[in-house]
Protein backbone atom coordinates (compact mmCIF):
# COMPACT_ATOMS: atom_id res chain seq x y z
CA UNK A 1 0.00 0.00 0.00
CA UNK A 2 1.46 3.59 -1.04
CA UNK A 3 -0.57 5.96 0.49
CA UNK A 4 -4.07 7.98 0.32
CA UNK A 5 -4.81 7.74 -3.35
CA UNK A 6 -6.91 10.16 -5.21
CA UNK A 7 -9.14 9.98 -8.63
CA UNK A 8 -8.89 11.95 -10.93
CA UNK A 9 -5.89 14.06 -10.51
CA UNK A 10 -7.69 17.27 -12.50
CA UNK A 11 -11.20 17.82 -13.71
CA UNK A 12 -12.21 20.72 -15.94
CA UNK A 13 -15.90 20.96 -16.00
CA UNK A 14 -18.42 23.72 -17.51
CA UNK A 15 -20.77 25.42 -14.83
CA UNK A 16 -23.55 23.52 -13.96
CA UNK A 17 -22.37 20.44 -14.32
CA UNK A 18 -21.73 17.64 -12.09
CA UNK A 19 -18.55 16.27 -10.67
CA UNK A 20 -17.78 12.99 -8.65
CA UNK A 21 -14.24 12.46 -6.89
CA UNK A 22 -12.77 9.36 -5.13
CA UNK A 23 -10.63 8.64 -2.26
CA UNK A 24 -9.00 5.36 -1.56
CA UNK A 25 -7.38 5.66 2.10
CA UNK A 26 -4.64 3.98 3.20
CA UNK A 27 -5.91 -0.01 3.65
CA UNK A 28 -6.94 -0.20 7.56
CA UNK A 29 -7.55 3.73 7.76
CA UNK A 30 -11.00 4.44 9.62
CA UNK A 31 -11.32 7.56 9.41
CA UNK A 32 -11.10 9.51 6.41
CA UNK A 33 -11.33 12.99 5.78
CA UNK A 34 -12.15 15.98 3.16
CA UNK A 35 -10.43 19.00 3.04
CA UNK A 36 -10.90 22.13 0.08
CA UNK A 37 -7.77 24.62 -0.79
CA UNK A 38 -8.00 27.29 -2.73
CA UNK A 39 -4.96 28.67 -3.98
CA UNK A 40 -2.28 30.64 -1.18
CA UNK A 41 -4.98 29.43 1.33
CA UNK A 42 -4.60 26.43 3.71
CA UNK A 43 -6.58 23.44 3.57
CA UNK A 44 -10.30 23.98 4.82
CA UNK A 45 -11.82 20.94 6.57
CA UNK A 46 -15.11 19.96 5.03
CA UNK A 47 -16.06 16.48 6.43
CA UNK A 48 -15.10 13.39 7.95
CA UNK A 49 -16.34 9.83 8.01
CA UNK A 50 -15.69 7.35 11.14
CA UNK A 51 -15.93 3.82 9.26
CA UNK A 52 -19.48 4.49 7.18
CA UNK A 53 -20.71 7.10 9.60
CA UNK A 54 -20.46 10.90 9.02
CA UNK A 55 -19.45 12.02 11.79
CA UNK A 56 -19.01 15.89 10.88
CA UNK A 57 -20.00 18.11 7.97
CA UNK A 58 -18.68 22.54 7.57
CA UNK A 59 -20.87 24.61 7.21
CA UNK A 60 -18.82 25.13 4.23
CA UNK A 61 -19.99 22.02 2.33
CA UNK A 62 -23.34 23.40 1.15
CA UNK A 63 -26.70 21.24 -0.27
CA UNK A 64 -24.88 20.69 -3.47
CA UNK A 65 -22.01 18.83 -1.92
CA UNK A 66 -22.66 15.50 -0.50
CA UNK A 67 -20.26 13.00 0.23
CA UNK A 68 -19.98 8.82 0.96
CA UNK A 69 -18.21 5.87 2.27
CA UNK A 70 -20.53 3.04 1.70
CA UNK A 71 -18.23 0.41 2.93
CA UNK A 72 -16.15 2.10 5.29
CA UNK A 73 -13.35 1.69 2.82
CA UNK A 74 -13.26 4.72 -0.37
CA UNK A 75 -14.95 7.39 -0.49
CA UNK A 76 -16.64 9.80 -2.83
CA UNK A 77 -17.22 13.44 -2.98
CA UNK A 78 -19.84 14.71 -5.08
CA UNK A 79 -20.53 18.50 -6.14
CA UNK A 80 -24.14 18.65 -8.18
CA UNK A 81 -24.76 21.86 -10.07
CA UNK A 82 -20.60 23.03 -9.98
CA UNK A 83 -20.21 26.94 -9.89
CA UNK A 84 -17.27 28.83 -10.45
CA UNK A 85 -16.22 29.25 -6.93
CA UNK A 86 -15.55 25.81 -6.50
CA UNK A 87 -12.75 25.49 -8.18
CA UNK A 88 -9.87 24.28 -5.81
CA UNK A 89 -7.61 21.21 -4.62
CA UNK A 90 -9.84 18.68 -2.93
CA UNK A 91 -7.76 16.86 -0.35
CA UNK A 92 -8.55 13.44 1.05
CA UNK A 93 -6.76 11.95 3.87
CA UNK A 94 -7.00 8.95 6.58
CA UNK A 95 -5.75 8.36 9.89
CA UNK A 96 -6.10 5.15 11.87
CA UNK A 97 -6.24 4.23 15.70
CA UNK A 98 -3.44 3.85 17.66
CA UNK A 99 -4.70 2.17 20.93
CA UNK A 100 -4.00 5.62 22.11
CA UNK A 101 -5.71 7.95 19.76
CA UNK A 102 -5.94 9.07 15.87
CA UNK A 103 -2.73 11.16 15.29
CA UNK A 104 -1.86 11.95 11.96
CA UNK A 105 -3.67 12.29 9.00
CA UNK A 106 -1.96 11.26 5.39
CA UNK A 107 -3.01 13.39 2.92
CA UNK A 108 -3.78 12.11 -0.57
CA UNK A 109 -2.33 14.18 -3.74
CA UNK A 110 -5.38 15.99 -4.16
CA UNK A 111 -7.93 16.37 -6.87
CA UNK A 112 -7.91 19.43 -8.83
CA UNK A 113 -11.38 20.71 -9.89
CA UNK A 114 -11.64 23.83 -12.25
CA UNK A 115 -15.34 25.27 -13.51
CA UNK A 116 -15.03 27.19 -16.75
CA UNK B 1 -10.72 25.73 17.67
CA UNK B 2 -7.78 28.45 19.09
CA UNK B 3 -6.19 30.49 16.49
CA UNK B 4 -1.95 29.83 15.54
CA UNK B 5 -0.31 32.95 14.28
CA UNK B 6 2.89 32.32 12.43
CA UNK B 7 5.34 34.65 9.90
CA UNK B 8 4.09 34.39 6.80
CA UNK B 9 7.87 33.82 5.37
CA UNK B 10 10.33 32.89 6.24
CA UNK B 11 14.25 32.22 4.37
CA UNK B 12 17.02 30.31 5.16
CA UNK B 13 20.63 28.71 2.94
CA UNK B 14 20.99 24.99 2.54
CA UNK B 15 22.62 23.02 5.42
CA UNK B 16 21.62 25.92 7.96
CA UNK B 17 19.37 25.56 11.28
CA UNK B 18 16.05 26.73 10.85
CA UNK B 19 13.60 27.96 13.76
CA UNK B 20 9.56 28.04 12.47
CA UNK B 21 7.89 30.11 15.49
CA UNK B 22 3.93 29.80 16.31
CA UNK B 23 2.18 31.42 18.66
CA UNK B 24 -0.69 30.03 20.13
CA UNK B 25 -1.70 31.62 23.47
CA UNK B 26 -5.15 30.89 23.26
CA UNK B 27 -4.30 27.28 23.48
CA UNK B 28 -6.65 24.83 26.02
CA UNK B 29 -4.91 22.30 28.44
CA UNK B 30 -6.17 19.45 26.32
CA UNK B 31 -4.82 21.10 23.11
CA UNK B 32 -1.82 19.10 20.83
CA UNK B 33 0.52 21.17 18.45
CA UNK B 34 0.70 19.21 15.22
CA UNK B 35 3.19 21.08 13.02
CA UNK B 36 2.36 19.53 8.88
CA UNK B 37 4.16 20.60 5.58
CA UNK B 38 3.04 20.96 2.18
CA UNK B 39 5.44 21.02 -0.08
CA UNK B 40 4.47 22.43 -4.23
CA UNK B 41 1.70 20.13 -5.49
CA UNK B 42 1.21 17.86 -2.93
CA UNK B 43 -1.14 17.29 -0.17
CA UNK B 44 0.43 18.12 3.64
CA UNK B 45 2.40 15.62 4.93
CA UNK B 46 2.15 15.19 9.19
CA UNK B 47 6.19 16.43 10.15
CA UNK B 48 5.94 16.36 13.90
CA UNK B 49 3.48 17.13 17.74
CA UNK B 50 3.59 17.80 21.34
CA UNK B 51 1.81 18.67 24.32
CA UNK B 52 3.86 19.86 26.55
CA UNK B 53 7.91 18.33 26.52
CA UNK B 54 9.81 18.98 23.50
CA UNK B 55 9.62 16.45 21.02
CA UNK B 56 12.31 14.83 18.42
CA UNK B 57 11.80 12.77 15.72
CA UNK B 58 13.79 11.81 11.93
CA UNK B 59 12.05 15.00 10.47
CA UNK B 60 12.41 17.79 12.76
CA UNK B 61 12.67 19.14 16.45
CA UNK B 62 9.59 20.54 18.46
CA UNK B 63 10.21 23.05 21.15
CA UNK B 64 7.36 23.81 23.24
CA UNK B 65 7.43 26.97 25.80
CA UNK B 66 7.29 26.13 29.02
CA UNK B 67 3.45 28.04 29.45
CA UNK B 68 2.80 26.18 25.65
CA UNK B 69 1.88 29.78 24.14
CA UNK B 70 4.33 29.26 21.74
CA UNK B 71 6.34 26.55 20.11
CA UNK B 72 9.19 26.64 17.20
CA UNK B 73 9.63 24.11 14.55
CA UNK B 74 13.33 23.25 14.46
CA UNK B 75 14.83 21.79 11.22
CA UNK B 76 18.45 20.90 12.02
CA UNK B 77 19.62 21.19 8.80
CA UNK B 78 17.53 22.69 5.77
CA UNK B 79 18.18 21.16 2.30
CA UNK B 80 16.74 22.46 -0.68
CA UNK B 81 13.56 19.82 -0.76
CA UNK B 82 12.54 21.41 3.16
CA UNK B 83 10.75 24.17 1.09
CA UNK B 84 7.62 24.03 1.60
CA UNK B 85 4.73 25.86 3.53
CA UNK B 86 4.72 24.76 7.15
CA UNK B 87 1.58 25.17 9.18
CA UNK B 88 1.38 25.20 12.86
CA UNK B 89 -1.75 23.56 13.67
CA UNK B 90 -3.62 23.20 17.31
CA UNK B 91 -5.67 19.81 17.92
CA UNK B 92 -8.17 19.52 20.77
CA UNK B 93 -7.97 16.04 22.61
CA UNK B 94 -10.52 14.25 20.13
CA UNK B 95 -7.82 14.26 17.04
CA UNK B 96 -10.62 15.08 14.28
CA UNK B 97 -10.67 17.90 11.79
CA UNK B 98 -7.65 19.68 11.31
CA UNK B 99 -7.95 23.79 11.26
CA UNK B 100 -5.38 25.40 8.74
CA UNK B 101 -4.18 28.50 9.33
CA UNK B 102 -2.30 30.25 6.24
CA UNK B 103 1.32 28.84 7.26
CA UNK B 104 4.48 30.33 6.92
CA UNK B 105 6.01 29.81 3.35
CA UNK B 106 10.02 28.80 3.69
CA UNK B 107 12.27 29.02 0.76
CA UNK B 108 16.35 27.26 0.85
CA UNK B 109 18.76 28.97 -1.15
CA UNK B 110 21.64 26.49 -1.98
Amino acid sequence: DTGVSQDPRHKITKRGQNVTFRCDPISEHNRLYWYRQTLGQGPEFLTYFQNEAQLEKSRLLSDRFSAERPKGSFSTLEIQRTEQGDSAMYLCASSVWTGVSYNEQFFGPGTRLTVL
Amino acid sequence: DAKTTQPNSMESNEEEPVHLPCNHSTISGTDYIHWYRQLPSQGPEYVIHGLTSNVNNRMASLAIAEDRKSSTLILHRATLRDAAVYYCILRDGGYNKLIFGAGTRLAVHP
